[in-house]
């Protein structure tokens, strides 16, 4: 299995860039995600990256080093609609094609 | 295309109770997924099947609960009895092999409350 780091919460300001981390340790990495869900909801697809480097869609771009079983997701121009969880989940060969998601960041976008 | 369809969105039973929710995924998607969400424990897996076969079923808490897909466009996840531990939102997901990334498309979840 793997142990899935990331922070509990998180506030920035509208308008501001943040940086989500998330940290992990796998045996068979095998790709990472990045889904975002508000209160109540489901969670929605943001990212994937399977090779290192810097994945960019739009305001959001994530990034992956393998080496150091590490990512982030990079939010830029923040809006309030962007208050919500953002969920890091990895893919292990060692667990087939299922995600074992970690607790997720809570993001708080203020005026 | 309709996304994964789950039913009851909400319910709220007794102790001892039998629980019975239901999916219906993505038409053509290959995996079916069932998930668990706590604010304590998070997102946790516990059973996925592959083209209606169950492939990993490690992550189901005991005895009381089952799954079963009898067909490509139907899954039932079943607890019996119920225990108020068992108060969650209980995801399914879909995914399709070979398309995309092969990211899960989740349902709006049920919401079981057990009294």
């Amino acid at each position: 299995g793997q142990n899935i780091d990331q922070p509990t919460e998180m506030t920035a300001t509208e308008g501001a860039i943040v940086q989500i981390n998330c940290t992990y340790q796998t045996s068979g990495f095998n790709g990472l995600f990045w889904y975002q869900q508000h209160a109540g909801e489901a969670p929605t697809f943001l990212s994937y990256n399977v090779l290192d480097g810097l994945e960019e869609k739009g305001r959001f771009s994530s990034f992956l080093s393998r080496s150091k079983g590490y990512s982030y997701l990079l939010l830029k121009e923040l809006q309030m609609k962007d208050s919500a969880s953002y969920l890091c989940a990895v893919r292990d060969l060692g667990s087939g094609y299922a995600l074992n998601f970690g607790k997720g960041t809570s993001l708080l976008v203020t005026p | 295309d309709a996304g994964v369809i789950q039913s009851p969105r909400h319910e709220v039973t007794e102790m001892g109770q039998e629980v019975t929710l239901r999916c219906k995924p993505i038409s053509g998607h290959d995996y079916l997924f069932w998930y668990r969400q706590t604010m304590m424990r998070g997102l946790e897996l516990l059973i996925y099947f592959n083209n209606n076969v169950p492939i990993d079923d490690s992550g189901m808490p005991e005895d009381r609960f089952s799954a079963k897909m009898p067909n490509a466009s139907f899954s039932t996840l079943k607890i019996q009895p119920s225990e108020p531990r068992d108060s969650a939102v209980y995801f399914c997901a879909s995914s399709p092999r070979d398309r995309g990334f092969g990211e899960l498309f989740f349902g709006e979840g049920s919401r079981l409350t057990v009294l």
